[in-house]
């Protein structure tokens, strides 16, 4: 079983929608969530950044965290074009002082106008 | 406001030559790190830097040496490319070592190696 699962997508919605984007892990030791978004031919740019179960906004965006069914989700409201992108999630924990970081392979996003 | 900085953005090698990838940050982090991305493979770490004067090799470290010249800059050298070696590679860096701070990325150089 890989360490963080992802569904690559793609994903296709009509402007407006709301999105939902999931990953699954199962490194019980993971504590630190976020969610990256990436245009095409640019770096991840870092969108939300958690390290508890619950739920955190920042405008249109909300991140969820279960940690007890080891299961984290990005919610997009009133979804844009510009919301087009590939969206990584990631989740890190510290060992022996040093970061272990593991990504999620993305999944794939276009909203249509 | 630049963040991190990778040079060159493109580049075209034939198999056997040397290349530098040079990356420098300018918000004072301590880590550094050096990934490539493949599709259907994610990011893979190559080498990180915890902080000047140290590396340590990820998970994809073969092929590839590195160099912290200083708290600003981290270069990532491949001595002889191979067509395997063709990838996007990104230079991320953050405040300090444990989980508890995210990474923040370049925007990558594309590498093609024929």
């Amino acid at each position: 079983q890989k360490e963080v699962e992802q569904d690559p997508g793609p994903l296709s919605v009509p402007e407006g929608a709301i999105v939902s984007l999931n990953c699954t892990y199962s490194n019980s030791a993971f504590q630190y969530f976020m969610w990256y978004r990436q245009y095409s031919r640019k770096g991840p740019e870092l969108l939300m950044y958690t390290y508890s179960s619950g739920n955190k906004e920042d405008g249109r965006f909300t991140a969820q965290v279960d940690k007890s069914s080891k299961y984290i989700s990005l919610f997009i409201r009133d979804s844009q074009p510009s919301d087009s992108a590939t969206y990584l999630c990631a989740m890190s924990t510290t060992q022996g002082g040093s970061e272990k970081l593991v990504f999620g392979k993305g999944t794939k996003l276009t909203v249509n106008p | 406001n630049a963040g991190v900085t990778q040079t060159p953005k493109f580049q075209v090698l034939k198999t056997g030559q040397s290349m530098t990838l040079q990356c420098a940050q300018d918000m004072n982090h301590n880590s550094m790190y050096w990934y490539r991305q493949d599709p259907g493979m994610g990011l893979r770490l190559i080498y990180y830097s915890a902080s000047e004067g140290t590396t340590d090799k990820g998970e994809v470290p073969n092929g590839y040496n590195v160099s912290r010249l200083n708290k600003r800059e981290f270069s990532l050298r491949l001595e002889s490319a191979a067509p395997s070696q063709t990838s996007v590679y990104f230079c991320a860096s953050k405040k300090g070592t444990g989980g508890n701070q995210p990474q923040h990325f370049g925007d990558g150089t594309r590498l093609s190696i024929l």
